[in-house]
């Protein structure tokens, strides 16, 4: 099946400290990306919606400036959480997609984002 | 009316038993269905696409009824490591978003 890799798998920091978060679609063409966050034991909520080139498209109550997302090529997105407080902890994870819609996502690993 | 609505369960069956989760969509243009699963502090993976005429992989069947808008997911002999959350996706097709229900919980017991 498709490969899509994330690094990094965790990341523990100070508050105040910008995270960046790669996601990369390895053996095909990944036009759209998506961003979710997931806290314990609740369900995933997409963020943001990226297609190559563009700018990202947010969900309601999704500050943009402070999730930066970049989706520079076909194959990689990087969500940056600028100046990260603890109450964004949780656990991130990217999905790359064709762009058709009759084709499934492929999720990346996941990122454990622990703010201290 | 959620866009895609799954019983959270948990369902608790004994090794060996069939299960089968439904989860019902709004949009009747919705194009494409899936299922995935999800362990514990894990991603989701994809576990099959649900296709128009129905289909099987070895212990799971998947089956989709457009007229009533609802796909389902039926596991036969069920394992231990089938002990998961199940994901029920659904793709509407105009905007490229998937819409993916809360999960079911399925636990199955030695």
């Amino acid at each position: 099946g498709a490969v899509v890799s994330q690094h990094p798998s965790r990341v523990i920091c100070k508050s105040g400290t910008s995270v960046k978060i790669e996601c990369r679609s390895l053996d095909f063409q990944a036009t759209t990306m998506f961003w979710y966050r997931q806290f314990p034991k609740q369900s995933l909520m997409l963020m943001a919606t990226s297609n190559e080139g563009s700018k990202a498209t947010y969900e309601q109550g999704v500050e943009k400036d402070k999730f930066l997302i970049n989706h520079a090529s076909l194959t990689l997105s990087t969500l940056t959480v600028t100046s990260a407080h603890p109450e964004d902890s949780s656990f991130y994870i990217c999905s790359a997609s064709s762009g058709r819609a009759d084709q499934p996502q492929h999720f990346g690993d996941g990122t454990r984002l622990s703010i201290l | 009316r959620k866009e895609v609505e799954q019983d959270p369960g948990p369902f608790n069956v004994p090794e060996g038993a069939t299960v089968a989760f439904n989860c019902t969509y709004s949009n009747s243009a919705s194009q494409s269905f899936f299922w995935y699963r999800q362990d514990c502090r894990k991603e989701p993976k994809l576990l099959m696409s649900v296709y128009s005429s129905g289909n099987e992989d070895g212990r799971f069947t998947a089956q989709l009824n457009r007229a009533s808008q609802y796909i389902s997911l039926l596991i036969r002999d069920s394992k231990l490591s089938d002990s998961a959350t199940y994901l029920c996706v659904v793709n509407e097709g105009g905007t490229y978003k998937y819409i993916f229900g809360t999960g079911t919980r399925l636990k199955v017991l030695a």
